[in-house]
């Protein structure tokens, strides 16, 4: 059964903290992804990776930043927390295609973080 | 760049009733995909459209691809209150997508009253 898994599923933090959030797939895929999703915003992309080292900006890259060392794993980290970053964050990994092809993505149980 | 708009944001429903929740892209689809999320949890997957007019079901919600490839419907049948949750529809980009970024509507929360 395909896996997405994130490390914590609620996380407390205080404003001017270092945050990292760990998302792990078990399923070789190339891609994977950071979203947050706030009530009536839907999801929004944050960044996003297609290949081990390799990153992408998505619509709301300030306050972020990613790491890819390993193929299987993407983390995702709040430099210093602060309140507006109180969201609920998803993780997403899908296969690698081209246009016109597959492109499901496989999601993660989610993170919800408070920065009080 | 492409946007896409669910209609109804909210949606109540007695149990046993039908239902529809529609995705509207300003672009050409070229790959349509729905998910269903129970509150506070991850999305799942339920089913994904390519083709115009192309229509495909699982249990008793079915979705279909307009002709012009702009516009997607989502109904269920007889709704039960295991069917609650947010519904969210996601496009591929229009062009070459490197690292398959897939564009979501704001979501549709659906609640059935037993």
């Amino acid at each position: 059964d395909v896996k997405v898994t994130q490390s914590s599923r609620y996380l407390v933090k205080r404003t001017g903290e270092k945050v990292f959030l760990e998302c792990v797939q078990d399923m070789d895929h190339e891609n994977m992804f950071w979203y947050r999703q706030d009530p009536g915003l839907g999801l929004r992309l944050i960044y996003f990776s297609y290949d081990v080292k390799m990153k992408e900006k998505g619509d709301i890259p300030e306050g972020y930043s990613v790491s890819r060392e390993k193929k299987e794993r993407f983390s995702l980290i709040l430099e210093s927390a602060s309140t507006n970053q109180t969201s609920m964050y998803l993780c997403a990994s899908s296969l690698t295609t081209g246009t016109g092809y597959y492109n499901e993505q496989f999601f993660g149980p989610g993170t919800r973080l408070t920065v009080l | 760049s492409q946007e896409l708009e669910q209609s109804p944001q909210s949606l109540i429903v007695q149990e046993g009733k039908n239902l529809t929740i529609n995705c509207t892209s300003s672009k050409t689809l070229y790959g349509l995909y729905w998910y269903k999320q129970k509150y506070g949890e991850g999305l799942i997957f339920l089913m994904m459209l390519q083709k115009g007019g192309e229509e495909k079901s699982h249990e008793k919600i079915t979705a279909k691809l307009d002709e012009k490839k702009q516009q997607s419907s989502l109904h269920i049948t007889a709704s039960q209150p295991s069917h609650a949750g947010i519904y969210l529809c996601g496009a591929d980009a229009p062009v070459y997508n490197q690292g398959g970024k897939l564009i979501f509507g704001q979501g549709t929360e659906l609640s059935v009253k037993p």
